[in-house]
């Protein structure tokens, strides 16, 4: 039974480009989150799916981060115009019901040189 | 935002001996607690979780206590081994909410 797969494992951007970081949850689970850590710190929220639907994205910066988790393949957060300050790994955890205990994947490691 | 805090940073202990991890939240209305471990290069991974209308929960080798009166959860790890040695948070969740808060962490060393 497979994890909650995220890739890529790590990422390097140059100032300006794009990045998008991809999360394909748990099998049964429907409820995917996206959470940003900085070294040496916790997790941050950033915002949480259903299928086709967001949730809660009060933790999202107003600008240049989107997500979305269609109804067919991958949960997809997309960060335009990538800054130094992006940098950061960003982990994916799903959950087969909003309220129970999330299952993480490795995350994926941004570099914005 | 919410905040979950840590009373330690760091906490280095010889292995078999017993760790407790301290964590405090502010919000009365967190319903939900979860303590992740991460090691390096890692995602977090489940290790236990309680509810608020417990205030104690058993596992293999670990025990998580709550204490509401003072809004404090700690983690006891029982015959602590090398393979214990990783980053440790707690995570909460409000009665009203859908998302996990999460602390700084504390690091933990075992010294074989």
């Amino acid at each position: 039974n497979a994890g909650v797969m995220q890739n890529p494992r790590h990422l390097v951007r140059r100032r300006g480009q794009e990045a998008r970081l991809r999360c394909s949850p748990m099998k049964g689970h429907s409820h995917v989150y996206w959470y940003r850590q900085l070294p040496e710190e916790g997790l941050k929220f950033m915002v949480y799916l259903q299928k086709e639907n967001i949730i809660d994205e009060s933790g999202m910066p107003k600008e240049r981060f989107s997500a979305e988790f269609p109804k067919e393949g991958p949960s997809i957060l997309r960060i335009q115009q990538v800054v130094r300050g992006d940098s950061a790994a960003y982990f994916c955890a799903s959950s087969p019901t909003g309220g129970s205990p999330l299952h993480f994947g490795n995350g994926t490691r941004l570099t914005v040189t | 935002g919410e905040s979950v805090g840590l009373h330690l940073p760091t906490l280095s202990v010889q292995e078999g001996d017993n760790s407790i991890i301290n964590c405090a939240y502010s919000n009365s209305a967190s319903d939900y607690f979860i303590w992740y471990k991460q090691e390096s290069g890692k995602g977090p991974q489940f290790i236990i979780d309680i509810r608020s209308n417990m205030d104690k929960r058993q596992g293999q080798r670990v025990t998580v206590l709550l204490n509401k009166t003072v809004k404090h959860l700690s983690l006891q790890i029982a015959a602590t081994q090398p393979g214990d040695s990783a980053v440790y948070f707690c995570a909460e969740m409000l009665r009203t909410g859908n998302q996990f808060y999460f602390g700084t962490g504390t690091s933990l060393t075992v010294i074989p």
